[in-house]
């Protein structure tokens, strides 16, 4: 069975900082991965995705997100964070049947 | 949020009665999805519909029935049978490419008074 785990609630970081936010995933057959943002009472938005080729993935807002298959992991990396990227985020995968199945969330909080 | 759109934003209901969500989306996409959000669980699936005329249950089906007779159009009835329903909708769409991501809608919140 497919599924994503993101193992912080919650992760802290100060402006300006660097920032990880962790995911691992289980699949059968090729992952199709995916991230998305979502600020409070919106919708997801789409940040990037990982489909096949080169392992480190960039997306939108300075976003970006390093494939590991051997740890089954897509992590979602930022170099330097601002207190804009403070929101809810959210890794999932696709199945070849056209199913998402997300994880369970991570708060950023981008302090100043 | 794309060129999806949910209708209303914010919902409120009375114990025992049916309520119906609009979702109606102008990608042209063939699948679309309905989600419920939690505080601190995610988002479940409740129906899916890859073409019109036909949908899937989802996880967390019970007490909730959906239509798919447009293309662009997948409404979801919250039922009396949904025991708990107050929560955040969300409603997506991606079309038939295996690379592709899904579009989300801005959500509706129900709540139940």
């Amino acid at each position: 069975a497919q599924s994503v785990a993101q193992p912080e609630d919650q992760v802290n970081v100060a402006e300006g900082n660097p920032l990880t936010v962790k995911c691992t995933y289980s699949v059968s057959g090729n992952p199709y991965l995916f991230w998305y943002v979502q600020y409070p009472n919106r919708g997801l938005q789409f940040l990037l995705k990982y489909i096949t080729g080169d392992n480190l993935v960039k997306g939108s807002y300075g976003f970006e997100a390093e494939f590991n298959k051997s740890q089954t992991s897509f992590h979602l990396k930022k170099p330097s964070a601002l207190v804009s990227d403070s929101a809810l985020y959210f890794c999932a995968v696709r199945d070849s049947f056209n199913k998402f199945y997300f994880g369970s969330g991570t708060k950023l909080n981008v302090k100043p | 949020d794309g060129g999806i759109t949910q209708s209303p934003k914010y919902l409120f209901r009375k114990e025992g009665q049916n309520v119906t969500l609009s979702c109606e989306q102008n990608l042209n996409h063939d699948a679309m999805y309905w989600y419920r959000q939690d505080p601190g669980q995610g988002l479940r699936l409740i129906y899916y519909s890859q073409i019109v005329n036909d949908f899937q249950k989802g996880d967390i089906a019970e007490g909730y029935s959906v239509s798919r007779e447009k293309k662009e159009s997948f409404p979801l009835t919250v039922t009396s049978a949904q025991k708990n329903p107050t929560a955040f909708y969300l409603c997506a769409s991606n079309p038939h490419i295996s690379t592709d991501t899904q579009y989300f809608g801005p959500g509706t919140r129900l709540t139940v008074l």
